[in-house]
């Protein structure tokens, strides 16, 4: 089954690290773009970072640069989202995200994951 | 960055009626506009790409069309199951963007 699993949400308090992780299955892994989406409670959808099949181009966004880092392992078929000094406005859903395979470096997102819940609160 | 404007933001039908969404970039996009759905405690699904292509599985009921700046998703005879917000991104440029989403009732 084509899936992406994602773990790892848990209450932290502001300041606190957390490590976000997502394992997929069912597909070529190394032939996609992987990305993270964050939902706080009752929002929109607020794009968080991408990195490409060999981790050479990285994106972030704006809120989470310099806080959190996303990182792959393409033997594992896996995502992560390493979360630094962390503030209540990053409690949301988090979903890992995979982006349409094609040659270029951004496209549609075509799967996604049931996310999980990070809240930072003390 | 791009900035995506949906309206409106909220809508209540009825079985059977035909609703158009629309959502306006702050730059022209060409065709680079995805549209999305996304039920209550779910996540979003694919439902439309380069403006006017379904993805795979989604009802013909669905459209969307438009291009540059200006684009519209269209859903005929509304059924009970299409109760949920509707979201789009763009994907011309990083960093990605969604409109504020429009949620639709039933």
């Amino acid at each position: 089954e084509v899936q992406l699993v994602e773990s790892g949400g848990s209450l932290v308090k502001p300041g606190g690290s957390l490590r976000l992780s997502c394992a997929a299955s069912g597909f070529s892994f190394t032939g996609h773009y992987m990305n993270w989406v964050r939902q706080a409670p009752g929002r929109g959808l607020e794009w968080v970072a991408s990195i490409s099949s060999r981790s050479d181009y990285i994106y972030y966004a704006d809120s989470v640069r310099g806080r959190f880092t996303v990182s792959r392992d393409n033997a594992n078929s896996s995502l992560f989202l390493q979360m630094n000094s962390l503030r209540a406005e990053d409690t949301s859903v988090y979903y890992c995200v995979r982006m349409w395979g094609g040659v270029g470096s951004l496209y549609y997102l075509d799967l996604w994951g049931q996310g999980t819940l990070v809240t930072v609160s003390s | 960055d791009i900035q995506m404007t949906q309206s409106p933001s909220t809508l209540s039908l009825s079985v059977g009626d035909s609703v158009t969404i629309t959502c306006r970039a702050s730059e022209s996009l060409g065709y680079w506009l995805a549209w999305y759905q996304q039920k209550p405690g779910k996540a979003p699904k694919l439902l439309i790409y380069k403006a006017s292509t379904l993805a795979s599985g989604v009802p013909s009921r669905f459209s969307g069309s438009g291009s540059g700046t200006h684009f519209t998703l269209t859903i005929s005879s509304l059924q009970p199951d299409d109760s949920a917000t509707y979201y789009c991104q763009q994907y011309l440029n990083y960093p990605i963007t969604f409109g504020q989403g429009t949620r639709l009732e039933i």
